[in-house]
């Protein structure tokens, strides 16, 4: 079964730290670009990064440098690396494989608060 | 960027209704649109993928058209349980841009 977990959200203060992991199963992992994907609570979706099977990140412009995507082959894990966190930033971050963005995992909530 | 514009933004129908929602792309994409479907509290489901096809195991009710700059999904027949939001998303260029989604209420 395709499957994709995530962890690492949680609550954290303004311009704290969070890194997320997303593991897969279930498919050939290197074989696919891997995104995250945001939405705020009562929001619409939000496309926050992505990186290509050659390890290449690719960002918003609303990313600003502060978020940093990567990914482990051997581990089969995608992870990202959120810094100066801001309120605006709560919201639940969803790993999505590929372009098309075909297969979403459950989600991990991230609390942006003081 | 390229843009994606999606209408309405909410309506309300019965069962049995064929509802159309609409995508618009502000430059061409090509057929390197999605759309999906959430429903309160869940993860969003892949309901059409290139603009047309739809994802297995995706009701035969459920179809997609378009090609460039207009797109549209449509519901032939509402079931109850398709009452959810909806978003298309293009992956033509990046950054992937979702549109703002459509709410489909009971009426």
């Amino acid at each position: 079964e395709v499957q994709l977990v995530e962890s690492g959200g949680g609550l954290v203060q303004p311009g704290g730290s969070l890194r997320l992991s997303c593991a897969a199963s279930g498919f050939t992992f290197s074989s696919y670009d891997m995104h995250w994907v945001r939405q705020g609570t009562g929001k619409g979706l939000e496309w926050v990064s992505g990186v290509g099977v050659d390890g290449d990140p690719y960002y918003p412009d609303s990313a600003q440098g502060r978020f940093i995507i990567s990914r482990e082959n051997a581990k089969n894990s995608v992870y990202l690396q959120m810094n100066s966190l801001r309120a605006g930033d709560t919201a639940v971050y969803y790993c999505v494989r590929s372009y098309g963005m075909d297969v979403w995992g459950q989600g991990t909530t991230v609390t942006v608060s003081s | 960027d390229i843009q994606m514009t999606q209408s309405p933004s909410s309506l309300s129908a019965s069962v049995g209704d064929r509802v159309t929602i609409t995508c618009r792309a502000s430059q061409g994409i090509r057929n390197d649109l999605g759309w999906y479907q959430q429903k309160p509290g869940k993860v969003p489901n892949r309901l059409i993928y290139a603009a047309s096809t739809l994802h297995s195991g995706v009701p035969s009710r459920f179809s997609g058209s378009g090609f460039g700059t207009e797109f549209t999904l449509t519901i032939s027949s509402l079931q109850p349980e398709d009452f959810a939001t909806y978003y298309c998303v293009q992956h033509h260029s990046y950054p992937p841009f979702f549109g703002g989604g459509t709410r489909v209420e009971i009426k």
